[in-house]
């Protein structure tokens, strides 16, 4: 019972360094998110896949880049990272929205940008 | 703009000591409430989902209920492993996004 796996679980990255976060899920889920969660600001989407092949913005897009490699995978890339860009980053899947089902979410990684 | 609020903040409790966490929310045309447990270190664990108002779902110690303008998560005699945050989240109408709060962090005490 994997459900949502993402790696690396823990990272420290320098200013100015490329990383790329990846996320798989085994539900045969269409949709996929990415979310950061910050202290006191609770957790906000960042990019999201509503199927294979689609990417949207979310809430905080800036700085960052998605791609949905297959249905299963849905890697984060930062370009060149920042220190606001510490935080601890979720992936999460779904059926959809749409159809009124829960998303599952992944047990994150934490980054941190020095 | 859309909004979820949670309160209060923080919570502590005496083990059997019952008590509800409140969820108010400004979603437009919400198709769904989500409530989640966040353990620390862990990702969001999904609970409920309420689809309207009147609703109610029971898990083992917990309740969710929905108006048109909260939604309350009642703990009735807590355990010391209810300790964790408590997350709600609305779903935006004909939208794939989830706004959610910041969160309650529930402590239970032996």
């Amino acid at each position: 019972n994997a459900g949502v796996t993402q790696t690396p679980k823990f990272q420290v990255l320098k200013t100015g360094q490329s990383m790329t976060l990846q996320c798989a899920q085994d539900m045969n889920h269409n949709s996929m998110y990415w979310y950061r969660q910050d202290p006191g600001m609770g957790l906000r989407l960042i990019y999201y896949s509503a199927s294979e092949g689609t990417t949207d913005k979310g809430e905080v897009p800036n700085g960052y880049n998605v791609s949905r490699l297959n249905k299963r995978e849905f890697s984060l890339r930062l370009e060149s990272a920042a220190p606001s860009q510490t935080s601890v980053y979720f992936c999460a899947s779904s059926t959809g929205l749409v159809s009124n089902q829960p998303q599952h979410f992944g047990d994150g990684t934490r980054l941190s940008i020095l | 703009e859309d909004q979820v609020t949670q309160s209060p903040e923080a919570l502590r409790l005496q083990e059997g000591e019952s008590s509800s966490l409140n969820c108010s929310y400004t979603v437009s045309g919400l198709r769904g409430l989500f409530w989640y447990r966040q353990d620390p270190g862990k990702g969001p664990e999904f609970l409920f989902t309420l689809y309207s108002a009147g609703e109610e779902k029971e898990k083992e110690r917990l309740k969710a209920t929905l108006t048109k303008k909260e939604s309350f998560l009642h703990i009735t005699a807590p355990k010391p492993e209810d300790s964790a945050t408590y997350l709600c989240a609305g779903a935006q109408g004909g939208s794939e996004k989830l706004v959610f709060g910041k969160g309650t962090k529930l402590t239970v005490n032996p």
